[in-house]
């Protein structure tokens, strides 16, 4: 499954699927770029940064994908479980200014 | 053990009262926040503060205020509360000052305004 946009879409996919969440940037000048993982009442959680000098990082089921020539972000994650349910947002920050900006989410629903 | 903790959860309230929200991190960072989260869950940054520099948001009303007694506490003050300041706050931390490594958030106070 896979999502796009920036009014806290949906995206609902079956255990064991792929899941793909998209997020658009607004700062060109931004290069270091973070996903968390936002469950029900609780915080955002970290779960994979990137840089601008890199275009994919991977980390345990989980990868994230840079093209800043459209100033878009992906996280793709496998194999999706009932605990990845949560809300997720892409926060974008330039370089030496501490001023990281958030998206507005993606909430993705894993059906067993 | 809590990195980030924040009290109290929950937190209701009568228009034009003056409240408090404690936020406290073991850590060791350097650097606190404070975001507000909407009915729409999205987040937006209120303050970012080390022990050298505070960094407002230009948007944030003068009713809210940091106040800082050590590098491990961040607390909101607000002053006449208003409807629309009724939102989830939460505060984070970070160990690099450009937020390199991401934040530490913590769970999160529900503030209604009634």
């Amino acid at each position: 499954g896979e999502s796009v946009g920036l009014h806290l879409p949906t995206l609902s996919v079956q255990e064991g699927d792929n899941s793909i969440i998209n997020c658009a940037y607004s700062n060109s000048a931004s290069d270091y770029f973070i996903w968390y993982k936002q469950e029900s009442g609780k915080g955002p959680q970290f779960i994979i940064d990137i840089r601008s000098n890199m275009d994919k990082r991977q980390g345990q089921r989980v990868t994230v994908l840079l093209n800043k020539t459209v100033k878009h972000l992906s996280l793709q994650i496998a194999a999706t479980q009932p605990g990845d349910s949560a809300v997720y947002f892409c926060a974008e920050n330039p370089w030496h200014n501490n001023d990281m900006r958030f998206g507005a989410g993606t909430r993705l629903t894993v059906k067993p | 053990d809590t990195a980030v903790s924040q009290t109290p959860k929950y937190l209701v309230t009568q228009m034009g009262n003056d409240k408090s929200i404690k936020c406290e991190q073991n850590l060791g960072h350097d650097t606190m926040y404070w975001y507000k989260q909407d009915s729409k869950k999205f987040l937006k940054i209120m303050f970012s503060y080390n022990n050298k520099e505070l960094i407002i948001n230009e948007t944030v009303p003068n009713r809210f205020s940091p106040k800082s007694p050590d590098k491990a506490h961040l607390n909101l003050h607000i002053n006449s509360l208003e409807l629309g300041d009724s939102a989830v706050y939460f505060c984070a931390s970070s160990q690099d000052p450009d937020g390199m490594g991401g934040y530490t958030f913590g769970s999160g106070t529900r503030l209604t305004v009634v």
